[in-house]
């Protein structure tokens, strides 16, 4: 089966610009996440969607992060204005009920300069 | 809070040698699931395994096998006969249940040379 698909592969912007990246998910996967994961560090949940609901966003800097899930497929996240300490990889997950079938993209990493 | 503890920064090992990667956990729940992901310089995280609290059998899959001891909140990692496409960065996480989020430990990078 196809794997969670996430595009740019990489980006590199300006502070205070904005940019978006997209992620595909697999097929029947309802849940889907976006975790940051700065160099060295663990990846961290920004948000979880259940179908094209939040289900937690409490750690997504709201002022300039947004994401949305259309139809319940895939997934935007979006940053505007960016600043130096967005600098991440941004991953994107899906997985079944209960965590079952947990699965990673390839990421999305972010150079703010 | 759920808490997870990779005390282990960096390993290095020569090739064949069997190394061991730790994982200490903290939940106040009595159900919970266990994660090991392996992340190579490619960057994706790749799934290992995944083991619910109520399952205590150790693991074994080739050259992998996995420790779990609930009395001391471990969940341990060893490889077996190492090889230098094992070197990555391990990630041991924890999933509380009804909550699907993955908290992460900060990770242990596995050097493995020829």
């Amino acid at each position: 089966e196809a794997g969670v698909a996430q595009s740019p592969r990489y980006k590199i912007i300006e502070k205070r610009q904005s940019v978006a990246f997209w992620c595909n998910p697999i097929s029947g996967h309802a849940t889907l996440y976006w975790y940051q994961q700065i160099l060295g560090q663990g990846p961290k949940l920004l948000i979880q969607f259940q179908n094209n609901g939040v289900v937690d966003d409490s750690q997504l800097p709201k002022d300039r992060f947004s994401a949305e899930r259309l139809k319940g497929v895939d997934s935007t996240l979006k940053i505007q204005p960016a600043k130096l300490e967005d600098s991440a990889v941004y991953l994107c997950a899906s997985s079944l009920w209960d965590n079952y079938g947990y699965t990673f993209g390839s990421g999305t990493r972010l150079t703010v300069v | 809070a759920q808490k997870v503890t990779q005390a282990q920064t960096e390993i290095s090992v020569v090739e064949k040698e069997d190394v061991t990667l730790d994982c200490v956990y903290e939940t106040r729940d009595t159900t919970y699931y266990l994660f090991w992901y392996k992340q190579p310089p490619s960057g994706e995280l790749v799934f290992l395994i995944r083991r619910n609290s109520f399952d205590e059998q150790n693991e074994i899959s080739g050259r992998y096998s996995w420790n779990f001891q609930k009395s001391t909140s471990s969940f341990n990692f060893t490889i077996t006969a190492s090889q230098v496409v094992d070197s990555a960065v391990y990630f041991c996480a924890l999933s509380e249940a009804g909550y699907s989020t993955l908290t992460f430990g900060k990770g242990t990078m596995l050097l493995v040379s020829p």
